[in-house]
């Protein structure tokens, strides 16, 4: 079956730390990928995208992830961590049926706790 | 905020109870996707619908019912309630409802089933 994988479920750093968070999806055929996060508090908001072109994608706040298709891979990247990055990240893909219908597969989350 | 509005923000009930969460969409988007967020199982897929059809199957169990109307706001029925639904419940909405879309979602609604 298809799925997501986030295997850091709690992540804290300090202010300034680097950040990357993993994410593995298990689908053989082409997938769009997604960051979402959710601060406290505050609803579920897209980080980033990949669809096609450069796997290297550049989303708000200065994060960033990779698609490494070799390794079904997705992972999320900020060089140096503010308190305000606090919150729960979500990596998504959707991919495609026979029937022309797709799914929207979400990881289970990581909770990142920035420290000041 | 996302444009994305639900209602009730928190429902209690009990086992056995029927239930009716609503959402309406961003302003011009055309799609509505419903999710269901517990503990253990992270946020999962129910339905998608677009312009008031199904488009989308996800793990909705078969007590469980959507529907879009013409206004294009949806409507979650959930019945024979069981503990095990107790659960954060997420619309969220995108302009085509196709796979590149981004989907804005709704601060969502807390079913606590007793």
């Amino acid at each position: 079956a298809q799925s997501v994988s986030q295997h850091n479920h709690h992540v804290i750093l300090s202010e300034a730390a680097s950040l990357e968070l993993g994410c593995n999806y298990s689908y053989g055929g082409t997938v769009n990928l997604f960051w979402y996060v959710q601060y406290p508090g505050q609803h579920l908001q897209l980080l980033l995208k990949y669809f096609s072109g450069d796997p290297l994608v550049k989303g708000i706040k200065g994060f960033e992830a990779e698609f490494i298709k070799s390794k079904f891979s997705f992972n999320l990247r900020k060089p140096s961590v503010q308190w305000s990055d606090t919150a729960e990240y979500f990596c998504a893909v959707t991919t495609g049926t026979t029937s022309g219908t797709y799914k929207y597969i979400f990881g289970t989350g990581t909770r990142l706790k920035v420290l000041a | 905020d996302s444009g994305v509005t639900q209602t009730p923000k928190h429902l209690i009930t009990a086992t056995g109870q029927r239930v009716t969460l609503r959402c309406s969409p961003r302003s011009g988007d055309l799609s509505v996707y419903w999710y269901q967020q517990s503990l253990d199982q992270g946020l999962q897929f129910l339905i998608q619908y677009y312009n008031g059809e199904e488009r989308a199957k996800g793990n909705i169990l078969e007590r469980f019912s959507a529907q879009q109307f013409p206004d294009l706001h949806s409507e979650l029925n959930l019945s024979s309630l069981e503990l095990g639904d107790s659960a954060l419940y997420f619309c969220a909405s995108s302009v085509d409802g196709v796979r590149t879309d981004t989907q804005y979602f709704g601060p969502g609604t807390r079913l606590t089933v007793l």
